[in-house]
């Protein structure tokens, strides 16, 4: 399975964009990007996912580079609600999640 | 729809009992799988099913089975509980077996000390 490497833990403040990257170097042509965020005590939750192109939803944005080989997603405007732990994950076959970003948001 | 479901929310057992997690979907989906998260770290798969009837192992499964009779339950058995499964367990399941475009929802976790 392809491997994802992402920062250890990033901080924002309340109300501002978050930009998490994600580097995964070794992504087949058939893998998709997928970023779940877990909340504290909570299991994972969908975020969003994409393949090629970058996408957009109600909860955030994902742009993927042109090579593929890195994307970020973005929080448009940071909530204390955000605060999660963020995974980045390549789905091929299998659904491997790596250690994650922790993500605080300060007031 | 109550989406997944899994019981007990927490629960103790010593070293050497038995037990079995409870996992149900009520979104007719194909694939389910049971990971583990311990303490600070990702959630690592130990067993998934494509399908009533088919199982596979995932990447940490010594000392758990499984079974799929139903579409919508995936029962995790214990068969000798020890303290390294001490662990916060978490069922998941997504429409298509396997299809990287799905999407996984999780439930909420079983929370489990063994003694």
């Amino acid at each position: 399975d392809a491997k994802t490497t992402q920062p250890n833990s990033m901080e924002s403040n309340e109300e501002e964009p978050v930009h998490l990257p994600c580097n995964h170097s070794t992504i087949s042509g058939t893998d998709y990007i997928h970023w779940y965020r877990q909340l504290p005590s909570q299991g994972p939750e969908y975020v969003i996912h994409g393949l090629t192109s970058n996408v957009n939803n109600r909860m955030a944005s994902l742009a993927i580079a042109e090579d593929r080989k890195s994307s970020t997603l973005i929080l448009h405007r940071a909530t204390l609600r955000d605060a999660a732990v963020y995974y980045c994950i390549l789905y091929g076959q299998n659904f491997v999640f790596g250690p994650g970003t922790r993500l605080s948001v300060l007031p | 729809n109550a989406g997944v479901t899994q019981t007990p929310k927490f629960q103790v057992l010593k070293t050497g009992q038995s037990m079995t997690l409870q996992c149900a979907q009520d979104m007719n989906h194909e694939y389910m799988s049971w990971y583990r998260q311990d303490p600070g770290m990702g959630l690592r798969l130990i067993h998934y099913s494509v399908g009533a009837g088919i199982t596979d192992q995932g990447e940490v499964p010594n000392g758990y089975n499984v079974s799929r009779s139903t579409t919508e339950d995936f029962p995790l058995r214990l068969l000798s509980a020890a303290p390294s499964q001490t662990s916060v367990y978490f069922c998941a399941s997504s429409r298509q077996a396997g299809g990287p475009a799905d999407t996984q929802y999780f439930g909420p976790g079983t929370r489990l000390t063994v003694l």
